[in-house]
């Protein structure tokens, strides 16, 4: 049972290029969720989805774009990469949403150069 | 504005202590709280989920209670063990938000 599993593990990116950082569940949740956590600070929403089709903005969307054709994918999409998206990029995902329990990825430690 | 708040950031113990880790938060009115045990370079395990109606919960050596109205969660951890030492977060789902609001954690270390 893999759980949330996220790729790659870690990146180092130049500033200006652009990455996709891959979330994939297996355990048939609607709710996908892309946060990022800064050194010694809790979890920020990037975005969310509600299922498959359907996303939205959380509370730092900026720079960041994502998609959900499947119910099992959901990337996390950066254009063009600036110095203050090093981050370490967790996604989860939840069977009906809020009031059930989040499942985390293992993360993806970006650092923009 | 909606804030979820941990204190003290960091907490050293010795080992076979009980300890108490706190969570407070700014608007009673929420959906759940859930705390997180995140190891370094690890991702976040759910520890306990407390929905708005229940007032606490137990998994082990783990107790969880909520008080929503003076907007205080606290984590109970007995005889602590150095497999303890972990970062603990909280996570509030306020309502009407329809997202988690996170604290910043609280780093706690169990000294053998």
């Amino acid at each position: 049972n893999a759980g949330v599993t996220q790729t790659p593990k870690f990146r180092i990116l130049k500033i200006g290029q652009s990455m996709t950082l891959q979330c994939a569940q297996d355990m048939n949740h609607n709710y996908m969720y892309w946060y990022r956590q800064d050194p010694g600070m809790g979890l920020k929403l990037i975005y969310y989805s509600v299922g498959a089709g359907i996303t939205d903005k959380g509370e730092v969307p900026n720079g960041y774009n994502v998609s959900r054709s499947t119910t099992e994918d959901f990337p996390l999409r950066l254009e063009l990469a600036a110095p203050s998206q090093t981050s370490v990029y967790f996604c989860a995902s939840s069977s009906t949403g809020i009031n059930q329990p989040q499942h985390f990825g293992d993360g993806t430690r970006l650092s923009i150069l | 504005k909606q804030e979820v708040t941990q204190i003290p950031a960091a907490l050293s113990v010795p080992e076979g202590e009980n300890l108490v880790l706190n969570c407070s938060f700014t608007d009673s009115a929420i959906y759940n709280l859930q705390w997180f045990r995140q190891d370094p370079g690890k991702g976040l395990t759910s520890l306990l989920l407390i929905q708005s109606s229940q007032r606490e919960q137990t998994s082990g050596r783990l107790n969880a209670s909520l008080d929503k109205s003076s907007g205080r969660s606290t984590l109970y951890i007995a005889a602590s063990q150095p497999g303890d030492s972990a970062t603990y977060l909280c996570a509030v789902n306020f309502a009407n938000a329809g997202k988690s609001t996170f604290g910043d954690g609280t780093t706690l270390t169990v000294k053998p």
